[in-house]
């Protein structure tokens, strides 16, 4: 079955810190998509990324970068030098190929507070 | 400017009423979806339409119901069968296809609120 599993419900870090957001996954496909969405507090979501699972090539994106590890089934989003406009809920997603409908697993979202 | 706009952003409703959101999209997308979020929650998928005049239900379709006469507009009803409508509403679209992983574009939102 498919599943996102994002532990940290809720992180609070002053601003300029570097944070890490956890995200796992289950699929029993070998073919399969990963995604991060940004949900800030005006409610619509952002599309931040997405990785197949042929590509565990690390990603950078400005003070953004993302960690894909097959071996760990972990997706995990950092960002660097944190700053108050990154506050928001983090949605790790997950689709693979035996989902025929291009339907995307959403994990219960990490709220990420940025102090000033 | 090309996007997904719902309407209304906020929305209130007596017990009983059915209420209908809407969603138009200019992308040319094939697949639309709708999603619902309650407070702490992911986001849980209610129906999805890929093609126009199909669509099928999703994981809480109960109480729900939606058409898709237009490519670009896939308006969700919510129904005096849906025993706990209060929640926030998002609408999706992706270009389509089955099994290539299209990432989702969300419009804006409806919060809907039942008195």
């Amino acid at each position: 079955a498919q599943k996102v599993t994002q532990a940290q419900t809720e992180i609070s870090v002053v601003e300029k810190e570097d944070v890490t957001l956890d995200c796992v996954y289950e699929t029993r496909d070998t073919t399969y998509y990963l995604f991060w969405y940004k949900q800030p507090p005006s409610g619509e979501l952002v599309f931040l990324i997405r990785r197949n699972s042929f590509d565990e090539q690390n990603e950078i994106s400005g003070r953004y970068s993302w960690n894909f590890q097959k071996s760990t089934s972990s997706f995990n989003f950092t960002i660097t030098a944190s700053q108050v406009v990154d506050s928001a809920v983090y949605f790790c997603a997950l689709s693979d190929d035996l989902n025929r409908d291009d339907k995307i697993i959403f994990g219960k979202g990490t709220r990420l507070h940025i102090l000033p | 400017d090309g996007g997904i706009t719902q309407s209304p952003k906020y929305l209130f409703r007596k017990e009983g009423q059915n209420v209908t959101l809407s969603c138009e999209q200019n992308l040319n997308h094939d697949a639309m979806y709708w999603y619902r979020q309650d407070p702490g929650q992911g986001l849980r998928l209610i129906y999805y339409s890929q093609i126009v005049n199909d669509f099928q239900k999703g994981d809480i379709a109960e109480g729900y119901s939606v058409s898709r006469e237009k490519k670009e507009s896939f308006p969700l009803t919510v129904t005096s069968a849906q025993k706990n409508p209060t929640a926030f509403y998002l609408c999706a679209s992706s270009i389509a296809f089955a099994g290539v992983g299209n990432e989702q574009f969300f419009g804006p939102g409806t919060r809907l609120t039942v008195l």
